[in-house]
């Protein structure tokens, strides 16, 4: 069976600085992409980071550049997301994304954390 | 970015009727090797997204044949052909032909 937890989430002030991470289990975690996705509180999906299988390839969205950092470590089955310089607009619901092939470009998000909460806030 | 837009936003539906919803992007979804790259999400209350479609039109593992997807270049639609009460949520379609992946405002289903 598929799993992914994430942890790392919560309260922090504006300006400061978060690590997620997302351990996954129930698949070969190495021969697949992986991404980031948000839901601020109320609202829609945002895709916000993708590596692929062999982390040669990152993304971001334009929202996050510059400031949100991917990154996978194949051994310990885990996905990061390395956040600074946060803002109240990052404040969401952080869901780690398994994708069905191996590289970003992705044809459908086929296993979805349950996802760690992200509040920015003074 | 391609943007994704759905419609209606809002479906009260019967169950044991048939529901469709519609998507439309900004470009076309047509890859050279033939395939859309479209997919389809339900968000059911207090849930994650789960993958329901993806290429336009192949169902995901374990999802009801109830459930179909068609459309190509930049309309696509999702059926269901009867509708039950535990389809109620939020159905999202996304694009993956293009970085950033974009997400439609979402289409809530509920039972009228």
């Amino acid at each position: 069976e598929v799993q992914l937890v994430e942890s790392g989430g919560g309260l922090v002030q504006p300006g400061r600085s978060l690590r997620l991470s997302c351990a996954a289990s129930g698949f070969t975690f190495e021969e697949y992409a992986m991404h980031w996705v948000r839901q601020a509180p109320g609202k829609g999906l945002e895709w916000v980071s993708g590596i692929s299988w062999d982390g040669g390839s990152v993304d971001y969205a334009d929202s996050v550049k510059g400031r949100f950092t991917i990154s996978r470590d194949d051994a310990k089955n885990s996905l990061y997301l390395q956040m600074n310089s946060l803002r109240a607009e990052d404040t969401a619901l952080y869901y780690c994304v398994k994708d069905r092939v191996a590289a970003v470009g992705t044809e459908g998000f086929d296993f979805w954390g349950q996802g760690t909460l992200v509040s920015v806030s003074s | 970015d391609i943007v994704m837009t759905q419609s209606p936003l809002s479906l009260p539906v019967t169950p044991g009727e048939p529901a469709s919803i519609s998507c439309r992007s900004s470009q076309s979804l047509l890859h050279s090797n033939g395939n859309n790259y479209l997919d389809w999400y339900v968000q059911k209350p207090g849930q994650s997204p789960q993958l329901l479609i993806y290429l336009g039109s192949i169902r995901a593992s374990g999802v009801p044949d109830r459930f179909s997807g068609s459309g190509s270049g930049t309309d696509f639609t999702l059926k269901i052909t009867r509708v039950e009460a535990d389809d109620v949520g939020l159905y999202y379609c996304m694009q993956g032909l293009q970085v950033p992946p974009t997400f439609g405002p979402g289409t809530k289903v509920d039972i009228k």
